[in-house]
C-alpha cells in the first residue's frame, strides 16, 4: 500500500549548520510533496511543497529536492536557528484527492 | 472564519462512551480532512470530504468511527464505544479545492480512561 518512510527520526545540529531530512515514497503515482513543521503542542504548518514537474524549490533558508526516478525527496534547511527546532513531517499525495500520506516525523533540535 | 476551528480542544472520556469532535473549516474551502496523530507518531489519514460527500473513507479504523459534513461547512467525527487505543490528537484540515495547500486546525486531544 501507500507508504512514506522518513529519516532520521531525530536530528541534532549546531546553530548555523545545515540540516537534511530525507523521505522515500512507495506510490509511483504521487505527484505532490509537502513538508510540515509542528512545534510542540501546535498544529502542523506547511513550510514548503513541491510538485512532480520540478526537481527543486527554494524559499529563503529552506529547499526541497525531488528525485522521481528514485522516489525520494529531501528537505534542506541552511543556517539553522534555534527557532527551527520542531518536528518536521514529509508527505506525499497523488494530488487528485489531496489525501496525504505522512512520514513518521523528524525531531530537529538546533543547539544555540 | 480566519482559520480551521476544532472543538473541544481537549476531551477526556470513559472507555465505552461515545464522543463527537467538531471541525469548522475555513469559509469557502470545499475539501475537508480528518487525521489522527498518536503520541510521537505521524498523521494517519481517516476520511476526506469534498462538499458533503466522502469519496474516501479508507482510513477509518473500524465501524465505531463515522463522520459527516453539512454542505461545505461543519464536520463532526463520531467515535462510538471509545477504547483506550482511540486516545490521540484528532486533526482536521481544509483546503480550497482538495488538491493542495491544507490548513490544519489545532486539533482535539482525546484521552480515553
Amino acid at each position: 500500500g501507500e507508504n512514506v518512510e522518513q529519516h532520521p527520526s531525530t536530528l541534532s545540529v549546531q546553530e548555523g549548520d545545515s540540516a537534511v531530512i530525507k523521505c522515500t515514497y512507495s506510490d509511483s503515482a504521487s505527484n505532490y510533496f509537502p513538508w510540515y513543521k509542528q512545534e510542540l503542542g501546535k498544529r502542523p504548518q506547511l513550510i514548503i511543497d513541491i510538485r512532480s514537474n520540478v526537481g527543486e524549490k527554494k524559499d529563503q533558508r529552506i529547499a526541497v529536492t525531488l528525485n522521481k526516478t528514485a522516489k525520494h525527496f529531501s528537505l534542506h534547511i541552511t543556517e539553522t536557528q534555534p527557532e527551527d527546532s520542531a518536528v518536521y513531517f514529509c508527505a506525499a499525495s497523488r494530488g487528485n484527492t489531496g489525501k496525504l500520506i505522512f512520514g513518521q516525523g523528524t525531531t530537529l533540535q538546533v543547539k544555540p | 472564519g480566519a482559520g480551521v476551528s476544532q472543538s473541544p480542544s481537549n476531551k477526556v472520556t470513559e472507555k465505552g462512551k461515545d464522543v463527537e469532535l467538531r471541525c469548522d473549516p475555513i469559509s469557502g474551502h470545499t475539501a475537508l480532512y480528518w487525521y489522527r496523530q498518536r503520541l510521537g507518531q505521524g498523521l494517519e489519514f481517516l476520511i476526506y470530504f469534498q462538499g458533503n460527500s466522502a469519496p474516501d473513507k479508507s482510513g477509518l479504523p473500524s465501524d465505531r468511527f463515522s463522520a459527516e459534513r453539512t454542505g461545505e461547512s461543519v464536520s463532526t467525527l463520531t467515535i462510538q464505544r471509545t477504547q483506550q487505543e482511540d486516545s490521540a490528537v484528532y486533526l482536521c484540515a481544509s483546503s480550497l479545492t482538495g488538491f493542495y495547500g491544507y490548513t490544519f486546525g489545532s486539533g482535539t486531544r482525546l484521552t480515553v480512561v
